[in-house]
Formats: C-alpha cells, sequence, structure tokens
C-alpha cells in the first residue's frame, strides 16, 4: 500500500466513449503525475501537477485531458481514443514537485484497453 | 539518446544467486539524483533507493546494494541471494533541472525473474 489509489484498475472502451480515471493520494503531497507504461518502452511522463497547477504538459494529444481539483485528487479524462493509447496509466505523488530529491509514490495503476 | 540506459531487458536466475542490475545514466548537470524503482505484477512501483552525485558512497541495505560510480555514470543495483519475491521489473531514474522543474527520466527498466 503505497498510498496512492487508482481507479479503475482495468478498463475496456471503444474508441468513440468518454471516460475518466482517477487518482487520489493520502499522504499529504503537493504534486501529483501522470505516467504512461507502454510495452517495451521507458515510462512516458504526461502531466505534472504542483499545488493543483499544471506545471509539465509532455506533448500529450488533447484525446487525454487531465485535471487537479485539489492536492488530494487527479483526473484523467479520456475521449476518442485510439487502439495504441492502450496502455497502463500510472499516478504517482510526491512532496514537492520541483524538488529533485523527491521520491515519487506510485498507484498500482489503470489498465487501459482501447478496442 | 536515452538518458538513462538499462541494456538488460530481462534476466533469469535461480533461487539464492546473485544478480546486478545495470544503470548507465546521461546529464551534463553537476547536481542530479539517482533513484532506483521496483515494479512487482501487482503494478505499483515502489521507491528504493535515492543517491545524489555528491554521495559515492555505496550502500548496502540488507540483500540490496548499489554501487554509484560518476566517473563511467553507472549506479548498479545487486541483489545478494535472489528470492522468488525478487522477481518484478526494476527501473533505475535520472532527476535533473529541466525548465525550472525536477522531472525523473526513467530507464526501460530490467525485468527480474527469479526461479525456485
Amino acid at each position: 500500500e503505497t498510498g496512492v489509489t487508482q481507479t479503475p484498475r482495468h478498463l475496456v472502451m471503444g474508441m468513440t466513449n468518454k471516460k475518466s480515471l482517477k487518482c487520489e493520494q493520502h499522504l499529504g503531497h503537493n504534486a501529483m503525475y501522470w505516467y504512461k507504461q507502454s510495452a517495451k518502452k521507458p515510462l512516458e511522463l504526461m502531466f505534472v501537477y504542483n499545488f493543483k497547477e499544471q506545471t509539465e504538459n509532455n506533448s500529450v494529444p488533447s484525446r487525454f485531458s487531465p485535471e487537479c481539483p485539489n492536492s488530494s485528487h487527479l483526473f484523467l479524462h479520456l475521449h476518442t481514443l485510439q487502439p495504441e493509447d492502450s496502455a497502463l496509466y500510472l499516478c504517482a505523488s510526491s512532496q514537492e514537485g520541483q524538488a529533485m530529491n523527491t521520491e515519487a509514490f506510485f498507484g498500482q495503476g489503470t489498465r487501459l484497453t482501447v478496442v | 539518446a536515452q538518458k538513462v540506459t538499462q541494456a538488460q531487458t530481462e534476466i533469469s536466475v535461480v533461487e539464492k544467486e546473485d544478480v546486478t542490475l545495470d544503470c548507465v545514466y546521461e546529464t551534463r548537470d553537476t547536481t542530479y539524483y539517482l533513484f532506483w524503482y521496483k515494479q512487482p505484477p501487482s503494478g505499483e512501483l515502489v521507491f528504493l533507493i535515492r543517491r545524489n552525485s555528491f554521495d559515492e558512497q555505496n550502500e548496502i541495505s540488507g540483500r540490496y546494494s548499489w554501487n554509484f560510480q560518476k566517473s563511467t555514470s553507472s549506479f548498479n543495483f545487486t541483489i545478494t541471494a535472489s528470492q522468488v519475491v525478487d522477481s518484478a521489473v526494476y527501473f533505475c531514474a535520472l532527476s535533473e533541472a529541466r525548465g525550472g522543474s525536477y522531472i525523473p527520466t526513467f530507464g526501460r527498466g530490467t525485468s527480474l525473474i527469479v526461479h525456485p
């Protein structure tokens, strides 16, 4: 138990669907992240939120839309995805998103399959 | 070019063998941090260790040990007397300054399989 909870754990969606991934952290951290993990590829950073403000958007397509209503919650809204978007989506949090020595705490991920 | 290279895609050992996971990094910064994470089958990455660029002391924690060598830009991880529970994907990461923020860059990971 890392203190970061992601729901759902598994999601299958059609290319025309709209769905959302949820992440919640109970660690009192100020920074939250979305990562994409595809097979045989490095972890890809998607978005970073620091004190609820988006500080990094790593050239992510607009069909992925993040939302951070408060420091404890992070959402990833999905619409009109492509099959190549199928991956494990990991949420992470850290004490301070601008401190290089801060380790991240990860959720168990949402396994997304786009059909 | 990759900033963090984990050349070993998959390693398979028999229980009780020692195993070393390699990590080579690339940075122009003099101040940076290196991390190792473990990803068991359940999915979440678990933090194992953090090392800053000014501290080249090796570290041992139980069966785990880390060898940081700035001269070769390497931060290798050794598991002594491996156990089946060590089976996981292990990621090395580098945290350096980037546009005012510090975001870790991960390697591709090394999948370790420990057979009974």
